[in-house]
């Protein structure tokens, strides 16, 4: 099965600054995806970013963007010019993709940007 | 809403009752989910269905049931076997095109033991 590990419960960072965010992944498989998801205090799961195991290219949104490491199985995610309403909790995500999609989480981190 | 609605927002339950989540999309879309949020936990999966009168286990099914006889409804019921039912529940749809599979959330449901 896979499992997906956050290794930082809790980060701070001040507004206007870049903070990255850890996660690592197990896998078998060679092609998959992989998303960040954002929770904020109102508890409503919004799709932050996605990529696809079989792009080399780093994803990005906007101040969002992630590294992938495909051989590494890590796929962190970095904030750039971080603003108070990006406090909330992240997870990392994973899929396997095929026909029984599915995702597994990460127990998420919980993301503060201090004014 | 990202065309999925869950309802109610808060619910509360007595000891040995079931009480079920409403789960409704409207977006004919086939692939359903329904997860669990403890604190410090993240979201593990209970139940999801790929199409209709279908449905598979996830990996904290037990105390747990779900029906899909339509397409834009998957309720979840929470029988009086789950001895631990307080959580936050959130379903979601999966939304596929090319290159661009994800899921959206409903807004969730806080379930409370009375």
């Amino acid at each position: 099965a896979q499992t997906v590990t956050q290794s930082q419960p809790e980060m701070s960072v001040q507004e206007a600054e870049t903070v990255t965010l850890s996660c690592t992944y197990d896998t078998s498989e060679n092609n998959y995806y992989l998303f960040w998801y954002k929770q904020p205090p109102s508890r409503q799961m919004i799709l932050v970013i996605r990529q696809e195991a079989y792009k080399q290219q780093n994803a990005t949104e906007n101040r969002f963007s992630v590294n992938f490491q495909k051989a590494a199985k890590s796929f962190s995610l970095k904030i750039s010019d971080s603003q108070l309403g990006d406090t909330a909790m992240y997870f990392c995500a994973f899929d396997s993709g095929g026909s029984n999609y599915k995702l597994t989480f990460g127990k998420g981190t919980l993301l503060t940007v201090n004014p | 809403d990202g065309g999925i609605t869950q309802s109610p927002k808060y619910l509360f339950r007595k000891e040995g009752q079931n009480v079920t989540l409403s789960c409704e999309q409207n977006l004919n879309h086939d692939a359903m989910y329904w997860y669990r949020q403890d604190p410090g936990q993240g979201l593990r999966l209970i139940y999801y269905s790929q199409i209709v009168n279908d449905f598979q286990k996830g990996d904290i099914a037990e105390g747990y049931s779900v029906s899909r006889e339509k397409k834009e409804s998957f309720p979840l019921t929470v029988t009086s076997a789950q001895k631990n039912p307080t959580a936050f529940y959130l379903c979601a749809r999966r939304d596929r095109g090319h290159s661009n599979e994800k899921l959206f959330f409903g807004s969730g449901t806080q379930l409370s033991v009375l």
